[in-house]
């Protein structure tokens, strides 16, 4: 079974300025797809970015981006120029490769991000 | 853009009574989740349902647990006789399929009392 560590519970960031969430992974497979989702206090699970592991190249969405190694099975989040509405938990998830979409989340235990104005 | 809905938002129940929690995917959508998160733990997969069944169910979902898509637009999930430990936000996500992406709604606040 595939599990996700998020090894980081708490991080804080001072607003406009960089942080990096870090996700851990153990798969068995070769082919994966990793994601961010990010849980604002209304509690709703909003996609932040997803990365294909037979692509080599790591996914960008405006201020977001990651660092996948997949050799080391790790997934990190960069966050630049941070804002008050990144203010979140923020959960790694994975998924198992499939043709027919019906394969679960597997999510980590979340890192809770909180930025200083 | 087109969202998961949920209703309600926030259910109280007693112990040993039956809860519905109702889901409308995105119409398009073609494979339905079901997801628990216990208040301050991480969110735990329950079921997975596609062309009117389980393709996949959690040992969470045991026999007091049900799923059913009744008219082809709603998602439900059924607790029988809920517990104390039940008490969680509950999710439901659905996706096409072909990109991977789940979506997720809002979530239902279960809490028994």
């Amino acid at each position: 079974a595939q599990t996700v560590t998020q090894s980081q519970p708490e991080m804080s960031v001072q607003e406009a300025e960089t942080v990096t969430l870090s996700c851990t992974y153990d798969t068995s497979e070769s082919d994966y797809y990793l994601f961010w989702y990010k849980q604002p206090p209304s509690r709703q699970m909003i996609l932040v970015i997803r990365q294909e592991a037979y692509k080599q190249q790591n996914a960008t969405e405006n201020r977001f981006s990651v660092n996948f190694q997949k050799a080391a099975k790790s997934f990190s989040l960069k966050i630049s120029d941070s804002q008050l509405g990144d203010a979140a938990m923020y959960f790694c998830a994975y998924r198992s490769p499939t043709n027919f979409g019906n394969e679960k989340l597997t999510f980590g235990t979340g890192t809770r991000l909180t930025i200083i104005p | 853009e087109p969202e998961v809905t949920q209703t309600p938002s926030h259910q109280v129940t007693q112990m040993g009574q039956e809860v519905i929690l109702r889901c409308v995917p995105i119409s398009n959508h073609l494979y339905f989740y079901w997801y628990r998160q216990i208040l301050g733990q991480k969110v735990e997969f329950l079921v997975s349902f596609y062309n009117n069944e389980i393709s996949e169910k959690s040992e969470i979902f045991d026999d007091q647990f049900s799923v059913e898509r009744p008219d082809g637009s709603n998602f439900t999930l059924k607790i029988r006789s809920t517990k104390l430990e039940d008490s969680a936000m509950y999710f439901c996500a659905s996706t096409t399929g072909a990109k991977n992406i789940q979506y997720f709604g809002a979530g239902t606040r279960l809490s028994v009392l």
